[in-house]
């Protein structure tokens, strides 16, 4: 089965720069989702961005997708503290059916120091 | 609004002895719900999902089964436990149907066998 990759593996920043965070999938897909996860805690649903947009923005977010490539970027504009987190990208191979199940990467594992 | 509930949020139990994770979701009617695991320092892994009452898919053959006993509770079990087994184990629910995935995720159940 398809899996996101996220790269880097970890990520430590100074609080106020941008962090990058990269995701590499293997097949086609209908959308791609990023998560964020506070360590020890479930599992919170970002931003989705369908296979026909090419970025897409919410708040400090901006996500990018180049389905030429089957790649992702997440970037987080001037990082706080609190962002300090693992980032996972999750793929969804569902092309209109009733189930398509999201696969997970390994995640970047985001550290900002204030 | 929507709400899942996992418990317990942890666990510590022998090898050989029984499992008994549940969760509920309140707020919506058919969903979608998943069991996850996640081990240390690594991705999501799908165990079980369902797309209703009864309805179990497996995904990765082990000795951890799912039941579904009403449209909003679902629950992951073992009748022994192996030291493998240990983690953090992760429900979550989906709007039913056909379209995009988007996962809502409980607070996590980590569980050690020891």
């Amino acid at each position: 089965s398809q899996q996101g990759e996220e790269d880097p593996q970890a990520l430590s920043i100074q609080e106020g720069e941008n962090a990058t965070m990269n995701c590499s999938y293997k097949t086609s897909i209908n959308n791609l989702q990023w998560y964020r996860q506070n360590s020890g805690r479930g599992l919170v649903h970002l931003i989705l961005i369908r296979s026909n947009e090419r970025e897409k923005h919410s708040g400090r977010l901006r996500v990018t997708l180049d389905t030429s490539k089957k790649s992702s970027s997440l970037l987080i504009t001037a990082s706080r503290a609190a962002d300090t987190a693992s980032y996972f990208c999750a793929t969804d191979d569902n092309y209109g059916g009733s189930q398509g199940n999201l696969i997970f990467g390994k995640g970047t594992k985001l550290s900002v120091k204030p | 609004s929507q709400t899942i509930h996992q418990w317990p949020a942890t666990l510590v139990q022998p090898v050989g002895s029984p499992l008994s994770l549940e969760c509920t979701v309140e707020g919506t009617s058919n969903p979608n719900l998943y069991w996850y695991r996640q081990a240390a320092g690594r991705g999501l892994q799908l165990l079980f999902y369902s797309v209703g009452i009864g309805q179990i898919s497996s995904e990765v053959p082990q000795n951890l089964s799912a039941s579904r006993p009403q449209d909003r509770q679902f629950i992951l079990s073992s009748k022994k436990l192996l030291l493998s087994d240990s983690g953090f184990y992760l429900c979550a629910w989906s709007v039913g149907g056909p379209g995009a995935n988007v996962l809502t995720f409980g607070a996590g159940s980590r569980l050690t066998v020891l």
